[in-house]
C-alpha cells in the first residue's frame, strides 16, 4: 500500500524555521517525483515545491522562493522541506504528494498533511 | 501565477448531472493537457479523480468525466450521489516558471 507520511509541523514564530518530513512506503519511491502542497486553514489549495526523482530538478512557488529548500534522501524513502524566514501567510497543512507514474503529470497519492502554524 | 477560476458553489439533486468549470489562461489550460481535478472531503487529503484532463485512474467511479475547451477545463459528475459531497479543485501544469497552479476550488452540495 502506498503511504505517505507527514511530520514536523508545529507552531513557530514569525521569522523563525521548521523542517518537515514526507516519509514514503509501499512503492519504489526512487522513481518518484515528489511534491509539497499547501492549504490555508478553511481555504484552498496551493503548489509549494516540486522535486524530481534524481533531485536534478527542484521548483518553487514564488511565494516561497529564496525561504524553502527542498531535498530527498532516496536511500530512506524521505523527502524534506527546510522552511526559513516565516511569516504569518505560511500557516497551512503541507501535505507532500506523489506525481504518478509513466508523466503522468498529476498527484495520485497524498499524505495526510501537517500543519504548521506561524504565530507571535 | 494567478489561481485558476472556478465557482464557488455548485449544486444538484441525487441522480442529476452538474459540471464544475475551470478556468485559466494560454500559459496553462490552455497550453497543456495535463489538467487535473481533485476530490477533498472535510479534514482529509484530496484525492485524485481526473488526469490529463480526461483519464480516470484507477477505482475511480465512471460518473467522473473532464474535459478541456481553449482555456476552461470542465468536470462533469453525473449520477450525482450524497457521497459526491465536497471540495473540488483543479490543477493544471503551467511550464517550468510556474509548474503547477490550482484552481479556487469548488464546494458541492448534494440537495
Amino acid at each position: 500500500e502506498v503511504q505517505l507520511v507527514e511530520s514536523g509541523g508545529g507552531l513557530v514564530k514569525p521569522g523563525g524555521s521548521l523542517r518537515l518530513s514526507c516519509a514514503a512506503s509501499g512503492f519504489t519511491f526512487v522513481g518518484y517525483n515528489i511534491n509539497w502542497v499547501r492549504q490555508t486553514p478553511g481555504k484552498g489549495l496551493e503548489w509549494v515545491s516540486y522535486i524530481s526523482s534524481s533531485s536534478s530538478y527542484i521548483y518553487y512557488a514564488d511565494s516561497v522562493k529564496g525561504r524553502f529548500t527542498v531535498s530527498r534522501d532516496n536511500a530512506k524513502n524521505s523527502v524534506y522541506v527546510q522552511m526559513n524566514s516565516l511569516r504569518a501567510e505560511d500557516t497551512a497543512v503541507y501535505y507532500c504528494a506523489r506525481e504518478g507514474p509513466s508523466g503522468m503529470t498529476a498527484f495520485d497519492y497524498w499524505g495526510q498533511g501537517t500543519l504548521v502554524t506561524v504565530s507571535s | 501565477q494567478s489561481a485558476l477560476t472556478q465557482p464557488a458553489s455548485v449544486s444538484g439533486s441525487p441522480g442529476q448531472s452538474i459540471t464544475i468549470s475551470c478556468t485559466g489562461s494560454s500559459s496553462d489550460v490552455g497550453s497543456y493537457k495535463f489538467v487535473s481535478w481533485y476530490q477533498q472531503h472535510p479534514g482529509k487529503a484530496p484525492k485524485l479523480m481526473i488526469y490529463e484532463g480526461s483519464e480516470r485512474p484507477s477505482g475511480v467511479s465512471n460518473r467522473f468525466s473532464g474535459s478541456k475547451s481553449g482555456n476552461t477545463a470542465s468536470l462533469t459528475i453525473s449520477g450525482l450521489q450524497a457521497e459526491d459531497e465536497g471540495d473540488y479543485y483543479c490543477c493544471s501544469y503551467a511550464g517550468d516558471s510556474t509548474f503547477y497552479v490550482f484552481g479556487t476550488g469548488t464546494k458541492v452540495t448534494v440537495l
